[in-house]
């Protein structure tokens, strides 16, 4: 099936450091989610943005809708050991019950 | 108390066995979804249901069984599975057609078929 391109595929960080990843899709959307799976768990959304060059914040995550629509990008600020997991994206369009997902980027923090 | 609950969270099965997995959501939502995750593979989607209408079947083989009684409710009956069947079985829900578009997630079952 379809998936966006999700980078980087894993990264390692120091406790404390900010972290970024990114979306990309040759479609357009009009929701962008991000969303964080532990191991064995259901994944647990995270942010939802609905306009594009939207800017939203949670806590220490902040997302966005980039402008074409065509991509999305996570920031995580300060790391903490427990943002340790899977984080994706998925795109979804209106009127449709399509959601595409992203590959998914692997966070591991060192303490 | 989380919006989608899935029981059980963990099953093993024999490939003779019947069995089914239950999800329960309590959001209002109008559309249920099955997906199956594998290791190191991205979300499949299984099944659509909307307003209790099955509105996607994504050729999934006829040992996966869904059942939609209700709005809240959805089944994943299992028959005469195979090893390789064994994956993470994630149920979500979501509006019908609102604009949001946020799809909210069950912790999973984790099945294991022997």
């Amino acid at each position: 099936g379809q998936q966006l391109n999700q980078s980087p595929q894993s990264m390692f960080i120091q406790e404390g450091e900010d972290v970024s990843m990114n979306c990309t899709s040759s479609s357009i959307f009009n929701t962008w989610l991000w969303y964080k799976q532990d191991p064995g768990e259901g994944p647990v959304l995270l942010i939802a943005l609905y306009k594009a060059g939207e800017l939203t914040s949670n806590g220490r995550l902040t997302a966005q809708f980039g402008i074409t629509r065509k991509d999305s990008f996570l920031n995580i600020s300060a790391s903490i050991p427990s943002d340790v997991g899977i984080y994706f994206c998925a795109g979804f369009t209106s009127g449709t019950y399509k959601y595409i997902f992203g590959t998914g980027t692997r966070l591991k923090v060192l303490a | 108390e989380t919006g989608v609950t899935q029981t059980p969270r963990h099953l093993v099965m024999g490939m003779t066995n019947k069995k089914s997995l239950k999800c329960e959501q309590h959001l209002g939502h109008n559309a249920m979804y099955w997906y199956k995750q594998s290791a190191k593979k991205p979300l499949e989607l299984m099944f659509v249901y909307n307003f209790k209408e099955q509105t996607e079947n994504n050729s999934v083989p006829s040992r996966f069984s869904p059942e939609c009684p209700n709005s809240s409710h959805l089944f994943l009956h299992l028959h005469t599975l195979q090893p390789e069947d064994s994956a993470l079985y994630l149920c979500a829900s979501s509006q019908d057609r609102g604009q949001t578009g946020e799809l909210f997630f069950g912790e999973g079952s984790r099945l294991t078929v022997l």
